[in-house]
């Protein structure tokens, strides 16, 4: 089973809108963090925001946010007011916390963000 | 503060070849992670050093292996290399190993190109 799924290959949003990415993960341990990378067409994984699983508020880092819902096993990027330089590709990762090879970053498949003018 | 640099940013080789990638990480970070990135399989971790010691491996034959110097930098080294070995490699560094919680940085990738 995929530990980290993102159904949405690619999506589309209007410059100034708000935008929500979606991503569900799927593990047995206690503890584990959720990351949020962008990608833009140069290659290099930005990273934007980390939720852990024993924080009981939502993450937030400037325009962006995880919308966390622990039973249902969902971390959701939401991008406020769209900009066009947030055309680039948003992959969600896991790290769970039971040591041993599960320290790596599991990544999901991505979803492509077009924001169009 | 810089990030991590990789280098070289690009690399074309031919099948049998070996390569090797470089990659420093953040200034005080001891940790280092490697990633394969390809269209078809996505990002796929390789392996992660700290203290100048392997801790983790992902499922990747051993043509791939990697070393940690004492101040930090790692490099990967590509063995025989195949058709398939063409991806994207990006390294990344965080504070400490063996936590959930630390982000990782990663660098600009080294584009590699089996031919």
């Amino acid at each position: 089973a995929q530990k980290i799924t993102q159904t949405q290959p690619g999506m589309f949003v209007q410059e100034k809108e708000a935008v929500t990415l979606d991503c569900t993960y799927d593990t047995s341990d206690q503890s584990y963090g959720l990351f949020w990378y962008k990608q833009p067409s140069s290659g290099e994984m930005i990273f934007l925001i980390y939720q852990g699983s024993y924080d009981e508020q939502n993450a937030t880092e400037g325009r962006y946010s995880l919308n966390f819902q622990k039973a249902r096993k969902s971390a959701n990027l939401v991008i406020s007011a769209s900009q066009l330089g947030d055309s680039a590709m948003y992959f969600c990762a896991m790290r769970e916390g039971s040591g041993g090879s599960n320290y790596k970053l599991t990544f999901g498949k991505g979803t492509l963000l077009t924001v169009n003018p | 503060k810089a990030g991590v640099t990789q280098t070289p940013r690009y690399l074309i080789k031919t099948r049998g070849q070996q390569v090797t990638l470089s990659c420093s990480p953040i200034s005080g970070h001891r940790s280092v992670s490697w990633y394969q990135q390809t269209p078809g399989q996505g990002l796929q971790f390789l392996f992660e050093y700290f203290s100048e010691t392997q801790r983790n491996k992902g499922n990747f034959p051993g043509r791939f292996s990697g070393r940690q110097f004492s101040n930090s930098r790692s490099e990967m080294n590509v063995s025989t290399l195949e058709l398939g070995d063409s991806a994207l490699y990006l390294c990344a560094s965080s504070l400490g190993a063996g936590v959930y919680y630390n982000e990782q940085f990663f660098g600009p990738g080294t584009r590699l190109t089996v031919l």
